[in-house]
């Protein structure tokens, strides 16, 4: 099994739809967790940051469920330049280990 | 507000040929990266480094030295490069392990 794992997609969604994207990882002591964007042909960007708690971030929610272990990323009201694909990233703990990278998660919002 | 800067954006080189590719930050990160992006694969991490003049090896190390001696370059090197190394090189940097990484905006490589 591979460490991190996204649906590639490609999810193609009108503006305006809701659309969710889950990321599952299989190292259980994984300590940061974190959504990045990339447009095409350009360098991943951060998007957000996700805690244990969940976190908001005008129409982006980030979840951890750490039993399940996967995070998700819910966009609400896409926009066209939501287009982009979306790297799911997970350390898998806070000592001698490295960003491990999903192989992202590609999303074409429609007009 | 240069952030991580890469150099060069494109390159075409031959089978057996060496070149350099040179990654600066000015944010005072101890941590660099480099990664290489093939389509359907995600980042896989070549080589790091946990500060000036140190450096460590990561997924796909084989075909590629790197080298830290300045605090904010990290250089990649392709002794003798092959068409499999043809990828999208990316450098990044942070100021832990567990910190969000930035990264530049990419390298080019072709290797015909």
């Amino acid at each position: 099994r591979k460490e991190v794992e996204q649906d590639p997609g490609p999810f193609n969604v009108p503006e305006g739809a809701t659309v969710a994207f889950n990321c599952t990882y299989s190292n259980s002591a994984s300590q940061s967790f974190f959504w990045y964007r990339q447009d095409c042909r350009k360098e991943p960007k951060l998007l957000m940051s996700v805690y244990s708690s969940g976190n908001e971030d005008g129409r982006f929610t980030a979840q951890l469920n750490r039993a399940s272990q996967y995070i998700s990323l819910l966009i609400r009201d896409s926009k066209l330049s939501d287009s982009a694909t979306y790297l799911c990233v997970v350390t898998p703990d806070n000592y001698g280990q490295n960003f491990v990278f999903g192989p992202g998660t590609r999303l074409s919002v429609l007009p | 507000n240069a952030g991580v800067t890469q150099t060069p954006k494109f390159r075409v080189l031959k089978t057996g040929q060496s070149m350099t590719l040179l990654c600066a930050q000015d944010m005072n990160h101890e941590y660099m990266y480099w990664y290489r992006q093939d389509p359907g694969m995600g980042l896989r991490l070549i080589h790091y480094s946990v500060g000036e003049g140190t450096t460590a090896k990561g997924e796909v190390p084989d075909g590629y030295n790197v080298s830290r001696l300045k605090k904010q370059n990290f250089l990649l090197g392709l002794e003798s490069a092959a068409p499999s190394q043809t990828s999208v090189y990316f450098c990044a940097s942070s100021y832990s392990q567990v910190d969000i990484q930035y990264f530049g905006a990419g390298t080019r490589l072709s290797v015909l």
